[in-house]
């Protein structure tokens, strides 16, 4: 089956720039999303990548997809405090429509 | 902004009993959703419903589980006889047909079953 994979934790500076890695294994994953879940809220979609593209630029946010690898990675340029939360890749492949979800990496924004 | 609404927040429950949480979705959305997450582990897909029936369903929805669209605006999801492995955070989702295929989330509802 479908399978998401992300490292669990990152902490980075105020005004650094976060790189969140992403793996999935569906090769049919034709819609690739980052949603963002602050403590006790519940999933804001930041961003989606359809698969025929490599990248997209939204503001302080960069999505780039290796679709051969596999890999999805999320930029935050300048992060802020405001930043801090858990951040989930999310694939929905094929035909269907279900999300299957990521293990969240939770960034933390050091001072 | 239209957003998905859902209630309650939290419900405790005790073990055996039956809970109903309720959304309602943005009103012209079409696709309706319910995903849970069990504490520190990953977002789970239940079950998608369109046209009054479900499209799709998990393994994890099982003969327990139910959905509803009782009338024009709500969405549920009914637990006929809780277990304590039920304890999660239950999230709506709904998305237009056509177009793009963004799902938004409601807030959730925290669920223990004690």
């Amino acid at each position: 089956g479908e399978d998401v994979e992300q490292s669990l934790f990152l902490s980075v500076r105020e005004g650094d720039s976060s790189v969140i890695n992403c793996t999935y294994t569906d090769s049919s994953s034709t819609y690739l999303y980052w949603y963002k879940q602050e403590p006790g809220a519940g999933l804001q979609l930041l961003t989606y990548i359809f698969s025929n593209m490599d990248m997209k630029q939204d503001q302080r946010l960069t999505v780039l997809l290796n679709k051969k690898d596999k890999h999805l990675s999320l930029r935050i340029a300048d992060t802020q405090t405001g930043d801090s939360a858990i951040y989930f890749c999310a694939e929905r492949g094929g035909a269907a429509s279900k999300l299957t979800f990521g293990t969240g990496t939770r960034l933390q924004v050091t001072l | 902004e239209p957003e998905v609404t859902q209630t309650p927040s939290h419900q405790v429950t005790q073990m055996g009993q039956e809970v109903i949480l309720r959304c309602v979705p943005i009103s012209n959305h079409l696709y309706f959703y319910w995903y849970r997450q069990i504490l520190g582990q990953k977002v789970e897909f239940l079950v998608s419903f369109y046209n009054n029936e479900i499209s799709e369903k998990s393994e994890i929805f099982d003969d327990q589980f139910s959905v509803e669209r009782p009338d024009g605006s709500n969405f549920t999801l009914k637990i006929r006889s809780t277990k304590l492995e039920d304890s999660a955070m239950y999230f709506c989702a709904s998305r237009k047909t056509g177009g793009d295929y963004e799902q938004y989330f409601g807030p959730g509802t925290r669920l223990t079953v004690t």
